[in-house]
């Protein structure tokens, strides 16, 4: 089945600097990457996800991009805000199938001031 | 519009014990999931509905753990005989299209269970 790697575990900022967060996967039938922002006590939130038929996608101070030979994704936050702390997960799934995502193990994100 | 909603939002239970989580779907989403999440992991995927389809349950972990849909909307997982391993938090997402058309899955709050 699938496996997800997700890098770094932890990553500290400083507000305003960018923060890059990277993920394989092993399934190159995999073709839907989400992203999930999960804060404290909370369900995770969808924030922005790719599909395998484009290469990058941007909304505001958020990106990202896709690398299906190299099996890798990576979630691009510029200009951090202390609000961006959180924990994200990447994930991966196959559409038109079950659709069941496999998450990586979670990024934890500090921004400091 | 409401989100999916969860309860308990948390659950201490003694080990051996019966416990039953509820998870309430966006409104018109079709598909339903619940995974697990471990302290300080990753989510887990547990188990799939789809509309009147035969459940995914290969994520299931044991034969302790079973789920069901009534009438294609409110979803109850329930885990027998508990164990100290089945602590975690358990996650409930509903995705609005029917497979293969949307694979934007929504996540509720989530159930805290602790097993002593």
């Amino acid at each position: 089945g699938e496996n997800v790697e997700q890098h770094p575990s932890t990553l500290s900022v400083q507000e305003g600097d960018s923060a890059v967060i990277k993920c394989t996967y092993s399934d190159s039938a995999s073709n839907y990457f989400p992203w999930y922002k999960q804060e404290l006590g909370k369900g995770p939130q969808l924030i922005i996800d790719i599909r395998s038929n484009v290469g990058e996608k941007k909304d505001q101070r958020i990106a990202v991009t896709l690398n299906k030979t190299a099996k890798h994704f990576s979630l691009h936050i510029t200009e951090t805000q202390p609000e961006d702390s959180a924990v994200y997960f990447c994930a991966a799934s196959i559409s038109g199938t079950a659709s069941k995502l496999t998450f990586g193990t979670g990024t934890r994100l500090q921004v400091t001031l | 519009g409401a989100g999916v909603s969860q309860s308990p939002s948390n659950k201490v239970t003694e080990k051996g014990k019966d416990v039953e989580l509820r998870c309430d779907p966006i409104s018109g989403h079709t598909a339903l999931y619940w995974y697990r999440q471990s302290l300080g992991q990753g989510l887990e995927f547990l188990i799939y509905f789809q509309g009147n389809s035969a459940p995914d349950k290969s994520g299931l972990p044991s034969d302790r753990f079973s789920a069901e849909r009534t009438g294609g909307s409110v979803s109850t997982l329930t885990i027998q005989r508990t164990q100290q391993e089945d602590s975690a938090v358990y996650l409930c997402a509903s995705s609005p299209q029917p497979r293969g058309q949307s694979d934007t899955q929504y996540f509720g709050p989530g159930t805290r269970l602790t097993v002593l």
